[in-house]
Formats: structure tokens, C-alpha cells, sequence
């Protein structure tokens, strides 16, 4: 039968402006939250943790926000360029286990 | 430091032949992880190794795939035989134990086509 892709969620913005992505995790015991960056041809790589007992964290030009109530996750990119162009994973520890789960990806375009 | 090193960065096979992926992680690194990453599916842990003693194999599709750690500097996953469906990248990646933090260090992949 006819094979069906992952569709991702897509973002474009304007090179400039401050870019939002979003993360719904499930599991309520997951206790550490790491934000990924993924270019094309290439591995992911780390941006921005956060523990579960934080609600926030800066980095150089990106906040992560955390939610627990509504389990939500979110990435702030401030004065995005174009070579922030790229798929964004948000992945989660649950607890105990060591293991990281990774959602399915955002793409963010930055429109020059 | 190098990074984690994987190799090949492509390989190209026909159905029904052995697969070999090879990994070096960072060097200092306990934790290793192979992860599996498609359109359908995503990014998908396979397995994942304590100081060399693989902890959880869930995410093994099936018995055609075996993961090993002979040492603390290398790893190995083999498809043994290979199928279409496994095309995919496969990613290594490696990590230090922190009970606070686990950033997974990423190699650049092996991109996998089976004929």
C-alpha cells in the first residue's frame, strides 16, 4: 500500500523574529526535559535542558519553559536566523529509567 | 575530542545480506545508545549500554538485530538478514551518568539503504 510520512509540524518565520516551539509530553513522572536540534544530514544536537523542578531556563538566545500542570514544554528562539533552520525534537526522562523519548520534531524555516 | 564516531556514513546493501553499523562513543562515556530514525516512525531508541552491559533491548525490532559492546570503546549493531524496511539512519549516541543532567551526545549517523 501507499507508505504515509511523518508530518511534522512546520514553523516559518521571519529572519529576526523570536520563534515558539511547542512540546506535549505524557508521562508526568518524567523529571528532565533536553531540547535538540537536528540539521539536515546530520545528528541531533543538544540546545537547552531543563529539571522538573525548574519552570524556566535561558540559554544564548533560547528559554525553554516548562509547564508540569499541563505538561508542556516549550522552546523560545529570540532574533532567529537562518541558520536556525532545522528540525527541533523535544525528549523526555521518565523518572527512574535512563532512557530519553523523543517526540516527533518540529520544522522551523527562517525566511531570509 | 572527536565527538562520537560512527562508520560508515552510508551503506548501500541488497536485501538478505549481514549489516554491520560500527560506533565509537566519547571517550569517558558510560552510556551508549543506538537509535533508529525514519519518516514513518521517527526517532526510536533501539538499545542502550551501561559501562558495556546492554540495560535495555525493548526497542530491538527483531531477532535479525543484535547490538554489542566488546569494550568501553566500541560498539557494534548488526541486521542479520538485512530487509528494505530497515532502511533508515542510525544514530550512536553516548552519554555520562549525572543524576541531575543526561545529554546525549550524538554521532553524525549511518544512512542505510537496503535494495
Amino acid at each position: 500500500g501507499e507508505s504515509v510520512g511523518l508530518h511534522l509540524p512546520t514553523l516559518s518565520v521571519q529572519e529576526g523574529d523570536n520563534s515558539i516551539i511547542n512540546c506535549a509530553y505524557s508521562n508526568s513522572a518524567s523529571d528532565y526535559f533536553i531540547w535538540y536540534k537536528q540539521e539536515s544530514g546530520k545528528g541531533p544536537q543538544f540546545i537547552i535542558d531543563i529539571r522538573s523542578n525548574m519552570d524556566k531556563r535561558q540559554g544564548q538566545r533560547v528559554t525553554v519553559l516548562l509547564n508540569k500542570t499541563v505538561k508542556h514544554l516549550s522552546l523560545q528562539i529570540a532574533a532567529t536566523q537562518p541558520g536556525d533552520s532545522a528540525v527541533y525534537f523535544c525528549a523526555e526522562r521518565g523518572g527512574s529509567n535512563y532512557k530519553l523519548t523523543f517526540g516527533k520534531g518540529t520544522l522551523l524555516t527562517v525566511n531570509p | 575530542d572527536a565527538g562520537v564516531i560512527q562508520s560508515p556514513r552510508h551503506e548501500v546493501t541488497e536485501m538478505g545480506q549481514e549489516v554491520t553499523l560500527r560506533c565509537k562513543p566519547i571517550s569517558g562515556h558510560d552510556y551508549l545508545f543506538w537509535y533508529r530514525q525514519t519518516m514513518m516512525r521517527g526517532l526510536e531508541l533501539l538499545i542502550y549500554f551501561n559501562n558495556n552491559v546492554p540495560i535495555d533491548d525493548s526497542g530491538m525490532p527483531e531477532d535479525r538485530f543484535s547490538a554489542k559492546m566488546p569494550n568501553a570503546s566500541f560498539s557494534t549493531l548488526k541486521i542479520q538478514p538485512s530487509e528494505p524496511r530497515d532502511s533508515a539512519v542510525y544514530f550512536c549516541a553516548s552519554s555520562l551518568w549525572d543524576s541531575s543532567y543526561n545529554e546525549q551526545f550524538f554521532g553524525p549517523g549511518t544512512r542505510l539503504t537496503v535494495l
